[in-house]
């Protein structure tokens, strides 16, 4: 089975702050993708990569960046947390072969207070 | 008009019956279709795939594709109260990339 982690399941921040949320996948993925998910908007795509140090800014990726040193690691940063970015952030991975689905981490909940 | 869409529900259905979802998508070069159930405060979780015209069954999911006419849906038979949940469509652009577009969610409510 796929596995997708997420570092956290919940994490409270203060406003300004930078911070990072990382995933991890085992299936030797090609593509990582980072969403955040918020009531009545749906998933809603931030960055992706589709190989180590390649990135591709989604349809939000203001006050957003990514890393993608390792194959199996993809990290999300908020440059400096402002309370908008309250939400639930989801990482998914998937391989580049043919018409693939994306799996899914458990997600983390962040609150920016 | 999105991407892709879906009636947000809540679709109530008694335990028992068949809850039927659907999803059009706007674009006709899309190759691969996908449901996710997503619980409340939980992550979305694969539970078909459809890239042919026609239907797919697993279990007592059918995932039904009609490419001419852009529309894919999801027959839940025999539906439990722990089918209760958000479905989410989501379609494979005709891109280089595995990019999703996701619905918005269909709402399931399961009634006893």
């Amino acid at each position: 089975d796929v596995k997708v982690t997420q570092s956290s399941r919940y994490l409270v921040k203060r406003t300004g702050e930078k911070v990072f949320l990382e995933c991890v996948q085992d299936m030797d993925h090609e593509n990582m993708f980072w969403y955040r998910q918020d009531p009545g908007l749906g998933l809603r795509l931030i960055y992706f990569s589709y190989d180590v140090k390649m990135k591709e800014k989604g349809d939000i990726p203001e006050g957003y960046s990514v890393s993608r040193e390792k194959k199996e690691r993809f990290s999300l940063i908020l440059e400096s947390a402002s309370t908008n970015q309250t939400s639930m952030y989801l990482c998914a991975s998937s391989t580049r072969t043919g018409h693939q689905p994306q799996h899914f981490g458990d997600g983390t909940r962040l609150s920016i207070l | 008009q999105k991407e892709v869409e879906q009636n947000s529900g809540p679709l109530s259905v008694p335990e028992g019956a068949i809850a039927s979802l659907n999803c059009t998508y706007s674009d006709r070069g899309s190759q691969s279709f996908f449901w996710y159930r997503q619980y409340s405060g939980k992550s979305p979780e694969l539970i078909m795939s459809i890239y042919s015209n026609g239907d797919k069954e697993d279990g007592r999911f059918t995932a039904q594709l009609n490419k001419a006419s852009q529309y894919v849906s999801l027959l839940i038979r025999d539906s439990q109260p722990s089918d209760s949940a958000t479905y989410l469509c989501a379609v494979n652009l005709n891109t280089g990339f595995q990019k999703l577009v996701f619905g918005t969610g269909t709402r399931l409510l399961v009634s006893p």
